[in-house]
């Protein structure tokens, strides 16, 4: 059974387009993340949410809405899509900030 | 926030030799410190990791050091493998109880001649 999975692996699309990526994770833990890694492998944290709490936001454009209906999912939305976001999106989990366990990762490519 | 510096980006060593990735990191309320391996187009995994009470831990082939004065820390491979090629991130973090999450190294990338 995998830990923490998101769909879709890839995702295709124009540009101005919406789109939507989910995470699930079956580990009951109590910390859930996404990262984004760029082409030049650097992975940054975008949000961090605690049993459904946002604790962390950093310098994300709001055009990226996380959303979390329960402590097991925790999903991105991002809105008018540019070229600039393509990139490999993570989620992940952990207990208590440690031991980050990953998605297998979400290839988005802006058209 | 939490900065993390990461040496060498890419690293190329002969099979069997060791290879050696130093981090250093800027908050000293950090206190957890995991090291990550990624193959190519696969997810970050964590390899080991350690506590800033501990300053050296070992596993196998793999160590890691810390030192917390001068807020660095180190991955040793001894042995050199063709799979041990891949990416290696050190990460920082732990502070606030860890609701900042991970900070992480931009990564090196290991390469093992045959």
């Amino acid at each position: 059974d995998t830990a923490v999975s998101q769909t879709p692996k890839y995702l295709v699309t124009q540009m101005g387009n919406d789109k939507s990526i989910k995470c699930e994770q079956n580990l009951g833990h109590d910390t859930m993340y996404w990262y984004k890694q760029d082409s030049k492998k650097f992975l940054k944290i975008m949000f961090s949410y605690n049993n459904k709490e946002l604790i962390i936001n950093e310098t994300v454009p709001n055009r990226f809405s996380p959303k979390s209906p329960d402590k097991a999912h925790l999903n991105l939305h991002i809105n008018s899509l540019e070229l600039g976001d393509s990139a490999v999106y993570f989620c992940a989990s952990s207990r208590n900030g440690e031991k980050l366990f990953f998605g297998s990762g979400t290839q988005l490519s802006v058209l | 926030g939490e900065n993390v510096e990461q040496h060498p980006s890419t690293l190329s060593v002969q099979e069997g030799d060791s290879a050696v990735i130093k981090c250093t990191y800027s908050d000293s309320a950090s206190n957890y410190f995991p090291w990550y391996k990624q193959e190519l187009g696969k997810r970050p995994q964590l390899i080991i990791d350690i506590r800033s009470n501990v300053g050296e831990k070992k596993d196998q082939r793999i160590a890691v050091t810390l030192n917390k004065t001068a807020k660095h820390f180190s991955l040793h491979i001894t042995e050199t493998q063709p799979e041990d090629s891949a990416v290696y991130f050190c990460a920082a973090g732990g502070s606030r109880g860890g609701a900042d999450g991970l900070t992480f190294g931009k990564g090196t990338h290991l390469i093992i001649q045959p």
